[in-house]
């Protein structure tokens, strides 16, 4: 089992839908979660972090954190085709020195 | 501007022919951190250090140095680079805190012929 899985896709919404992008983690050490967003042939940005149980929210975006479930997920709402990208899910395992576990990605694409 | 600087963007090498790709940050960060990217495998996480002096490795560390002397810069070695070593890298920092909120560089495209 892959430490980070997410559906790698393509994900496919209509404009003004809502995106639900998943991830899933297996190692319960893990303790902070993050959310980025790569175009393609760029570098990758923060969309959102979230550290503790529920929801986080900022601006179109909504983060959610599920620690018993070991699942963490982002809304995407009133999506747009600028936000056609892939979404990097990364988890955080202090216990294990720092390492930063990436997942491989999800395709999103926001059809106009 | 903060920012996370790499060099050189572009590289196209032969086996064998050791090479330095440089990472410096202005940010006063303490944790950086070296990355490839490969369809279909994601970002793995190749070498790490919380500070200077301080280095550990990451997922696929093998055929891959580095060193951290100052604060500023982490540069990624590669003593005798080989064809599977093609790969998209970027370099990270951050502060070392609960957050970790990592900043990425521009990217290194290396192809290693």
């Amino acid at each position: 089992q892959k430490e980070v899985e997410q559906n790698s896709g393509p994900l496919s919404v209509p404009e003004g839908a809502i995106a639900s992008l998943n991830c899933t983690y297996s190692d319960r050490g893990s303790q902070s979660f993050f959310w980025y967003r790569q175009y393609s042939g760029k570098s990758p940005e923060l969309i959102m972090s979230i550290y503790s149980n529920g929801d986080k929210e900022d601006g179109r975006f909504t983060a959610q954190l599920n620690k018993a479930s070991q699942y963490v997920s982002l809304l995407i709402r009133d999506s747009q085709p600028s936000d056609s990208a892939t979404y990097l899910c990364a988890v955080m395992i202090y216990n294990q020195g720092g390492k930063l576990i990436f997942g491989q990605g999800t395709e999103l694409s926001v059809k106009p | 501007e903060a920012q996370v600087t790499q060099n050189p963007r572009y590289l196209i090498t032969v086996t064998g022919k050791k090479l330095t790709v440089t990472c410096s940050q202005n940010m006063n960060h303490e944790y950086m951190s070296w990355y490839r990217q490969d369809p279909g495998l994601g970002l793995r996480q190749i070498y790490y250090s919380m500070n200077v002096e301080v280095t550990d490795k990451g997922d696929v560390p093998e055929g891959y140095k580095v060193s951290r002397k100052e604060k500023r810069n982490f540069p990624l070695i590669l003593e005798s680079p080989s064809p599977n070593q093609t790969s998209l890298y970027f370099c990270a920092s951050s502060h070392w805190t609960a957050g970790n909120e990592q900043f990425f560089g521009p990217g290194t495209r290396l192809t290693v012929l």
